[in-house]
């Protein structure tokens, strides 16, 4: 299963907006990319997801690299409710794609 | 919609005791997993079914035992816990269409004395 990275921890202030890194070098062409998020003390809940354009939602937006190695989730204005672990992962675009989670990004969101 | 149920939410056992997590969904989803969460860590996948009748392993599947009898139910049995077992268990469905979201159920908190 192709491998993401992602920074330990992130910080942001209160209503500015936040870009989280993820790398996936070795992404397949058919591989999706979903950001799951965290929060303390409760399961993941689902962000967003993207192949190879740029995906917007209510939650968030979904920048994706053209090469498609790298992707980034960015926050417009980050809440005190955003403060969670965010996880980038990649799941084969198969009916057993496999959701493989790393150790995430920690956001802090600082008032 | 209730989504997915697991029961129980927190449970202890003595090492070398037996027991089953359960996970119920009620979205007719045909792929259900179960991860667990160590302390500070992320989720690994332990178990997965694409329908009923079907079960693979995923990266931990040591000591753990899930079957598949309907597309709603999809439990999880400890045939004898061990400390290393400590851990909350998350079980997440979703349908089989390739990019359908996880939907996860709220945790099952099992310490193993």
């Amino acid at each position: 299963d192709a491998k993401t990275t992602q920074p330990n921890s992130m910080e942001s202030n209160e209503e500015e907006p936040v870009h989280l890194p993820c790398n996936h070098s070795t992404i397949s062409g058919t591989d999706y990319i979903h950001w799951y998020r965290q929060l303390p003390s409760q399961g993941p809940e689902y962000v967003i997801h993207g192949l190879t354009s740029n995906v917007n939602n209510r939650m968030a937006s979904l920048a994706i690299a053209e090469d498609r190695k790298s992707s980034t989730l960015i926050l417009h204005r980050a809440t005190l409710r955003d403060a969670a672990v965010y996880y980038c992962i990649l799941r084969a675009n198969t009916n057993a794609g496999k959701s493989t989670f790393g150790d995430g990004t920690t956001l802090t969101v600082k008032p | 919609n209730a989504g997915v149920t697991q029961t129980p939410k927190f449970q202890v056992l003595k090492t070398g005791q037996s027991m089953t997590l359960q996970c119920a969904q009620d979205m007719n989803h045909e792929y259900m997993s179960w991860y667990r969460q160590d302390p500070g860590m992320g989720l690994r996948l332990i178990h997965y079914s694409v329908g009923a009748g079907i079960t693979d392993q995923g990266e931990v599947p040591n000591g753990y035992n899930v079957s598949r009898s309907t597309t709603e139910d999809f439990p999880l049995r400890l045939l004898s816990a061990a400390p290393s077992q400590t851990s909350v268990y998350f079980c997440a469905s979703r349908d089989t269409l390739n990019t359908g979201e996880l939907f996860f159920g709220e945790g099952s908190r099992l310490t193993v004395l």
